[in-house]
C-alpha cells in the first residue's frame, strides 16, 4: 500500500540553524512527492514537488530530492529564520484503481528560535 | 485571487445537531476532497468527488455525508454530530490527469461538538 513516514516533532531550532525534516515513503507505481507547510491557524500550502526520481523540489529556500533508491523525499534548508515556523507535512500522489490519492505524514512541528 | 473557500472558520455544536461545512472553489477544479486533523493523526480523508455527481468514501466517512451538484462546491454534512467529531475540517481541489497536480487547501473550518 501507499504511506508516508516523516521524523517526529517538536524540532526545536535557533535562528540560522540548518534544517532536516525526514520524510520516507511505500508506494505502489510511480509516485509524485511533496512538501506542504501549515502556518498556525492556516490550511496546507505547497512548498515544494518533485514528480520523478532524481527530481529535486525548491522554493523559498527550502529543498528535497526524489530519492527512489531509498524512498525518500528529505526536507532542508541551510538557514531558517523566525518566519519558518511552522509544521510541515510530507505526502505522496499514487496512482489507484479510483484516480490519484493522496497520502500525508503526520507533520513535523518546528520552530525557530531568535 | 479567492481560491477555496471554506464556511464557517468557527463552529461550536450541541451533540446530535447537524449541520454543513460549505466549500467552494473558483479553479474549474474537477477533483475535491474532504480531511479532518486531528493532533497526532495528521490528514485522513473523508469523502472526495472527481467530478460534479460523483462522490466518494475515503478513509474515515462514518457520521459525513457528501453531493456534487457543481463543479464549484463540495458540502460535507454532519447528520447528528458527536464528540468525536470535534476536529479542523479542511477541503481541498486539484485538477486530475495524472498523479502531479498538487492540492489546494482552504483555511479549515474548526469544529467543536459539546
Amino acid at each position: 500500500g501507499n504511506s508516508v513516514t516523516q521524523m517526529e516533532g517538536p524540532v526545536t531550532l535557533s535562528e540560522e540553524a540548518f534544517l532536516t525534516i525526514n520524510c520516507t515513503y511505500t508506494a505502489t507505481g510511480y509516485p509524485s512527492l511533496f512538501w506542504y507547510v501549515q502556518y498556525p491557524g492556516e490550511g496546507l500550502q505547497l512548498l515544494l514537488k518533485a514528480t520523478k526520481a532524481d527530481d529535486k523540489g525548491s522554493n523559498k529556500g527550502f529543498e528535497a530530492t526524489y530519492r527512489k533508491e531509498t524512498t525518500s523525499f528529505h526536507l532542508e534548508k541551510g538557514s531558517v529564520q523566525v518566519s519558518d515556523s511552522a509544521v510541515y507535512f510530507c505526502a505522496l500522489s499514487s496512482p489507484t484503481n479510483t484516480g490519484n490519492q493522496f497520502y500525508f505524514g503526520t507533520g513535523t512541528s518546528l520552530t525557530v528560535i531568535p | 485571487n479567492a481560491g477555496v473557500t471554506q464556511t464557517p472558520k468557527f463552529q461550536v455544536l450541541k451533540t446530535g445537531q447537524s449541520m454543513t461545512l460549505q466549500c467552494a472553489q473558483d479553479m474549474n477544479h474537477e477533483y475535491m476532497s474532504w480531511y479532518r486533523q486531528d493532533p497526532g493523526m495528521g490528514l485522513r480523508l473523508i469523502h472526495y468527488s472527481v467530478g460534479a455527481g460523483i462522490t466518494d468514501q475515503g478513509e474515515v466517512p462514518n457520521g459525513y455525508n457528501v453531493s456534487r451538484s457543481t463543479t464549484e462546491d463540495f458540502p460535507l454534512r454532519l447528520l447528528s454530530a458527536a464528540p468525536s467529531q470535534t476536529s479542523v475540517y479542511f477541503c481541498a481541489s486539484r485538477l486530475t490527469g495524472g498523479n502531479n497536480q498538487p492540492q489546494h487547501f482552504g483555511d479549515g473550518t474548526r469544529l467543536s461538538i459539546l
